[in-house]
């Protein structure tokens, strides 16, 4: 398996921009999950999915930022508008289960908004 | 809640010893290790799970001392391509995990 595949690797976009990055889960994995990772806060998990359905979205820093999982190998976050401080990596990861399996994390998107 | 992670940065020469602490203010159920590089996404070493023996292969093994809330990761003789950012991830049975901010391990020639 190729893994946890995310795109793009880097973004550079202007604030009030819309950015949308992606993600393929490992075939086979129930569980989906997007983190942002900074200097301050470190890994903060932002929504989960579970069978393609969003279970928890409660880490998600606001209205500006939403996320969609149409289908098993696919998913998006998409960030509407941007602003400075969304800039940080954003990773996708997916499992077999919740807790019981180890969670194997994508390349990251770098995202820098200026 | 984020568990808290001891130390922050360590430096070590080849073939020392580390430990690596986790500690969590909440009922755990299971403990995972990860270990990330500069630049590159988080890797799964081990998980150590509620009622689990301690875990371990090769040089990096670890514990979780459930009654305390805390696990340690244990890298002994220390090579080179240890050096990373290690992160503990928490859950309390049937939820995501929830990451310390890691420990920065370097270590040198």
């Amino acid at each position: 398996d190729a893994g946890v595949i995310q795109s793009p690797r880097h973004e550079v976009t202007e604030m009030g921009q819309e950015v949308t990055l992606r993600c393929k889960p490992i075939s086979g994995h129930d569980y989906l999950f997007w983190y942002r990772q900074t200097m301050m806060r470190g890994l903060e998990l932002l929504i989960y999915f579970n069978n393609n359905v969003p279970i928890d979205d409660s880490g998600m820093p606001e209205d500006r930022f939403s996320a969609k999982m149409p289908n098993a190998s696919f998913s998006t976050l998409k960030i509407q508008p941007s602003e400075p401080r969304d800039s940080a990596v954003y990773f996708c990861a997916s499992s077999l289960r919740l807790e019981i399996y180890g969670y194997t994390f994508g390349s990251g998107t770098r995202l820098t908004v200026v | 809640q984020q568990p808290v992670q001891s130390p922050q940065a360590v430096i070590l020469r080849e073939g020392e010893d580390a430990v690596i602490n986790c500690s969590s203010s909440k009922a755990l159920y299971s403990v995972h290790w990860y270990r990330q590089k500069h630049g590159e996404a988080p890797v799964f070493l081990m998980i150590l799970l509620k009622g689990g023996e301690q875990k371990g292969h090769d040089k990096i093994s670890a514990s979780f001392n459930e009654k305390k809330q805390q696990s340690s990761l244990y890298l002994t003789a220390s090579q080179l391509s240890y050096s990373g950012t290690y992160f503990c991830g928490t859950g309390t049975g049937n939820t995501p995990l929830v990451f310390g901010k890691g420990t920065r391990l370097s270590v040198i020639a």
